[in-house]
């Protein structure tokens, strides 16, 4: 069974920073792109970044350019954003998902960019 | 950046209803485009991918259709667990963009 677990959210103050993991398993995480998506609370989702089979190539949304960075460790079968220059409106449960075009979804984890 | 527009925004509809999402983008996009499903406190769920196919284990009363700039999502009898929001996705070019979402409730 596919399963993506995400960890590492939670409060945190304006400017700071946070890394978040998703832990895969149940299928061959190597021969997957990966995405990142986020979602404020009582709003929609937004698509944040991707990054391919062997992190080469990562595409972000312009609103985090410069801010996060997506990473990946194929050995260890996970996944991380690494979150700096924290602002309010970053805040959101952000998603792992399996694919660029995220066929399968973890639960999420919350971040919360308060003073 | 591709726009991503939904019409309705929301609806009621009744149990048996046939309901259609539309999903405009600001550009074409072939048929890069997935529908999703997600219901209060859920996670999203894949519902369409490459516009009209059906993901594996989602109901046949789902559809999805159209080319270009524009494409429907069809439900074609709503059932009680339908009751949900329904966003569109573009995945042509990056950045990717979901829209906005379009809520489906209870008449």
């Amino acid at each position: 069974e596919v399963q993506l677990v995400e960890s590492g959210g939670g409060l945190v103050q304006p400017g700071g920073s946070l890394r978040l993991s998703c832990a895969a398993s149940g299928f061959t995480f190597s021969s997957y792109w990966m995405t990142w998506v986020r979602q404020a609370p009582g709003k929609g989702l937004e698509w944040v970044a991707n990054i391919n089979l062997d992190g080469s190539e990562k595409n972000y949304v312009d609103s985090v350019k410069g801010r996060f960075t997506i990473s990946r460790d194929n050995a260890k079968n996970s996944l991380y954003l690494q979150m700096n220059s924290l602002r309010d409106e970053d805040t959101a449960v952000y998603y792992c998902a399996r694919g660029g075009r995220m066929e399968t979804w973890g639960r999420g984890t919350m971040v919360t960019v308060s003073s | 950046d591709i726009q991503m527009t939904q019409s309705p925004s929301a609806m009621s509809a009744s149990v048996g209803d046939r309901v259609t999402i539309t999903c405009r983008a600001s550009q074409g996009i072939s048929n890069y485009l997935a529908w999703f499903q997600q219901k209060p406190g859920k996670v999203p769920k894949r519902l369409i991918y490459a516009a009209s196919s059906l993901q594996s284990g989602v109901p046949s009363r789902f559809s999805g259709s159209g080319s270009g700039t524009e494409f429907t999502l069809t439900i074609s009898s709503l059932q009680p667990e339908d009751f949900a929001t329904y966003y569109c996705l573009q995945h042509n070019s990056y950045p990717f963009t979901f829209g906005p979402g379009t809520k489906v409730d209870i008449k």
